[in-house]
Parts: C-alpha cells; structure tokens; sequence
C-alpha cells in the first residue's frame, strides 16, 4: 500500500462547478499536510498547508481528518484555470521528508 | 536567479552512461530534496539534505544513485550506469527547514537511450 494514496482521475468538471477530493494516508506519525498544484509539464507549486481545524484560501477549503487518515480539497466555483494536477502531500511527525500522492488531475469545461 | 535552479534542462544519454543533475538552491535554503517524476506519477522521494549532509536517502533506488552537497548549497545528483527505467524528470527542491513550502525547480528530464 502506497503511503499517500489519491484517486488520479481526471474529474472533468464544468466552470463554476464545486469539486472535491480526498486523499488518504496511511502512517498514523503523519503531522505535516499540504495541497501542491502541478501544471502541465511544469514544476509542482504549494496550493495551500493543510491545518487541524481546516483552513480556508479563497475558493480553495481543506480539511484534515486525522481519525480516518485523510485529507481533503474543496473548490468552489471552478474555473478553467483551476485545471491541474493537485497533490497531495504528507510528512511525518519529526520528520521534514515529504510524501507525495499520485496526484489528481481536475479540467475544468467551458 | 531568486529561485532554484537546475541544470541540464533535458539530457540524452545512452544506457551504461554516467549522468550527473545539478541543483542551485535558493540563497539562504538549509533544505535540499531530490525527487524523480515519471509521466503520470506524483514526485518520488529521492534523498534531502539538512545541510551539508544527506538527512534521509531512504528514496534512492540502488547504489547506482548518489547525491552530494559538499558546501551545503549546490547538490549534485549522480547517476552511473544508466538504464532505460532511470528515464524521468529529476526534480530538485529547497525549502527554509522547517514544515513548510518546498520550492521545486523546473526540472532536468532525463532520458535514458
């Protein structure tokens, strides 16, 4: 089992629609959770760090969910530059080597 | 340049080849992180370096894979022997040491004949 594990899609989406995805994670040590976005052949960028209570950016919410080891990312109101690959990306308590999913691909449709 | 910095962008190379991929982090960065990307794939671990030494290079695939960072700045990643599956981009990364932002160069890909 992959240590961050995320649903690769592609969500295909319309503009203004809400997205959501989740991605999972299996060291229970985990402490550190961050969204980074990846355009098309292009470096991966950090989106937004992942809080306990959950945080907010705009259009862009997570969420952490340390019972069910999961992470989540909520877009609303989607529009055609929001399509990416988002990634999800976890270090454990002590630690600063990060961990990234698979990532998953969003294309927002005009 | 204010961000980091990679070199080669692109290398060709035959199999049995010795490579070796450049980093130049951001001024000031105690982090170092390499990471090898295959189309379709999220980064993988490579190795970070807190300075001057490697902190954890649980990442690299074999022994064929080394990385430097003599003076706690440049770090060079060396591949030997090449083979057809080292084929990817080589992402390098800096970040202050602390949990936080990973600023990601734009990559040297590799590619493995």
């Amino acid at each position: 089992r992959k240590e961050v594990e995320q649903d690769p899609g592609p969500f295909n989406v319309p503009e203004g629609a809400t997205v959501a995805f989740n991605c999972t994670y299996s060291n229970s040590a985990s402490q550190s959770f961050f969204w980074y976005r990846q355009d098309c052949r292009k470096e991966p960028k950090l989106l937004m760090s992942v809080y306990s209570s959950g945080n907010e950016d705009g259009r862009f919410t997570a969420q952490l969910n340390r019972a069910s080891q999961y992470i989540s990312l909520l877009i609303r109101d989607s529009k055609l530059s929001d399509s990416a690959t988002y990634l999800c990306v976890v270090s454990r308590s002590g630690t600063y080597k990060y961990i990234f999913g698979t990532g998953t691909r969003l294309k927002v449709l005009a | 340049g204010a961000g980091v910095s990679q070199t080669p962008s692109n290398k060709v190379t035959e199999k049995g080849k010795y490579v070796e991929l450049r980093c130049d982090p951001i001024s000031g960065h105690t982090a170092l992180y390499w990471y090898r990307q295959s189309l379709g794939q999220g980064p993988e671990f490579l190795i970070y370096f807190q300075g001057t030494g490697a902190a954890d290079d649980s990442g690299l695939p074999n022994d064929r894979f080394f990385a430097v960072r003599p003076e706690g700045s440049v770090s060079t990643l060396k591949i030997q022997r090449t083979e057809r599956g080292d084929s990817a981009v080589y992402l390098c990364a800096s970040g202050a040491g602390e949990a936080g932002e990973l600023f990601f160069g734009e990559g040297s890909r590799l590619t493995v004949l």
